[in-house]
């Protein structure tokens, strides 16, 4: 069984550009979550969501975040307008029935 | 914010059971104790998680006291590889997962 698959692993953005993080969730489940960890701090919870949903979306910012999770394809996490504080990794994990969280490699974000 | 207290950091020596302790002592009926750990700067991996009852798979034990206000890892014979921060985390299902600080644990040749 593959993984939790993130794409891409390292991403560089100049300020002002968009980035587009993907997800695709371990075969089976439709729960998704992001999480964001800066450099030498810890993992910051960011969205939940299901397919088409979103559950709780409680550690978003509140500009220029979003996340969908569509019916068909993967999760993308969508940064606008990115700013050099926005350099991190973010960490997707998915879960079937809700007990153990799988978590991807993460996509190292570095903004210029 | 985390429901769980843990130690900054630890040191065990290689080859010895590494024990980490955890304090939840606001841990509610229908939430369960969940241990991960992150390696550098991959992403977290799953380690064990209980309810009630003392749990046991292939990578640890955990140990969880009759009231359920604290629980320990064991990692039975630590290696070098299991350098990582570990965390504890108090969950209902369904639910996202709050990370803490967790405990660093460094393993001495």
């Amino acid at each position: 069984n593959a993984g939790v698959m993130q794409n891409p692993r390292h991403l560089v953005r100049r300020r002002g550009q968009e980035a587009r993080l993907r997800c695709s969730p371990m075969k089976g489940h439709s729960h998704v979550y992001w999480y964001r960890q800066l450099p030498e701090e810890g993992l910051k919870f960011m969205v939940y969501l299901q397919k088409e949903n979103i559950i709780d979306e409680s550690g978003m910012p509140k500009e220029r975040f979003s996340a969908e999770f569509p019916k068909e394809g993967p999760s993308i996490l969508r940064i606008q307008q990115v700013v050099r504080g926005d350099s991190a990794a973010y960490f997707c994990a998915s879960s079937g029935t809700n007990e153990k969280l799988f978590f991807g490699s993460g996509t190292q974000l570095s903004v210029l | 914010d985390a429901k769980t207290t843990q130690p900054t950091s630890m040191d065990c020596a290689e080859g010895r059971a590494a024990n980490l302790p955890c304090n939840h002592s606001t841990i509610s009926g229908n939430e369960y104790v969940y241990w991960y750990r992150q390696i550098h700067s991959q992403g977290p991996q799953y380690i064990i998680h209980g309810l009630k009852n003392n749990e046991t798979n292939e990578m640890a034990s955990l140990i969880i006291t009759e009231d359920r206000k604290s629980s320990t890892l064991i990692l039975p014979h630590a290696t070098l590889r299991d350098t990582a921060v570990y965390y504890c985390i108090v969950r209902v299902e369904y639910d996202k997962i709050i990370f803490g600080k967790g405990t660093r644990l460094h393993i001495l040749p």
